[in-house]
């Protein structure tokens, strides 16, 4: 079965400070999606990123960075120079693909992490 | 082009009564997919669905719940005898299609409080 551990469950950081917020997966697909959601106070979710596992490159997108290591079946996120509105609840998700079986519509989510940006 | 609707986004029901949550999918979209959010978790699936199609319904419980995605119109989640534990935040999502290869679209979702 799938599984996906975010193991910090509440981070806070004063504004400004680098933040990374951790995600572990465990699959045995060999070709899966995972993907980081925001989740504002608001309480709607926002798609952050989508990554194929076959894809290891990682990716910068502004102050957001995404480390992908297969090799440690890990999913980081890294927030630079953090800002209050960054603060949330950020979810790492993980979805299977048909070619091992699996359904790959449904996605896992770990538990969220709360990010606390303090001004 | 309008995102994923949900309505209401805040419902308050008695133990025993009723709770229906609806879900526009975004336009072009015909899957859809309920998630449940109980408190301090993730997101649970609970359903996928096609038009007039359920697909997959292992993550609703047994009892009480059910889902519909007709023709025409939205797609509908329906708890009956609601109770406690079914405060949550229901979200629903939409794809193009049934793929991971496409991000699921969220709408904001439902918050239920039984009282």
């Amino acid at each position: 079965a799938q599984k996906v551990t975010q193991a910090q469950t509440e981070i806070s950081v004063v504004e400004k400070e680098d933040v990374t917020l951790d995600c572990v997966y465990e699959t045995r697909d060999t070709t899966y999606y995972l993907f980081w959601y925001k989740q504002p106070p608001s309480g709607e979710l926002v798609f952050l990123i989508r990554r194929n596992s076959f894809d290891e490159q990682n990716e910068i997108s502004g102050r957001y960075s995404w480390n992908f290591q297969k090799s440690t079946s890990s999913f980081n996120f890294t927030i630079t120079a953090s800002q209050v509105v960054d603060s949330a609840v950020y979810f790492c998700a993980l979805s299977e693909t048909l070619n091992s079986g699996g359904s790959n519509y449904k996605l896992t989510f770990g538990k969220g992490t709360l990010l606390t940006v303090n001004p | 082009n309008a995102g994923v609707m949900q309505n209401p986004r805040h419902l308050v029901r008695r133990r025993g009564q009723e709770a229906r949550l609806r879900c526009s999918p975004m336009k072009g979209h015909s899957h859809v997919y309920w998630y449940r959010q109980l408190p301090e978790e993730g997101l649970k699936f609970m359903v996928y669905l096609q038009k007039e199609n359920i697909i997959d319904e292992s993550g609703m419980p047994k009892e009480r719940f059910s889902a519909e995605f007709p023709k025409e119109g939205p797609s509908i989640l329906r708890i009956q005898q609601v109770v406690r534990g079914d405060s949550a935040a229901y979200f629903c999502a939409s794809s193009p299609i049934a793929t991971s290869f496409y991000e699921q679209y969220f709408g904001p979702g439902t918050r239920l409080t039984v009282t």
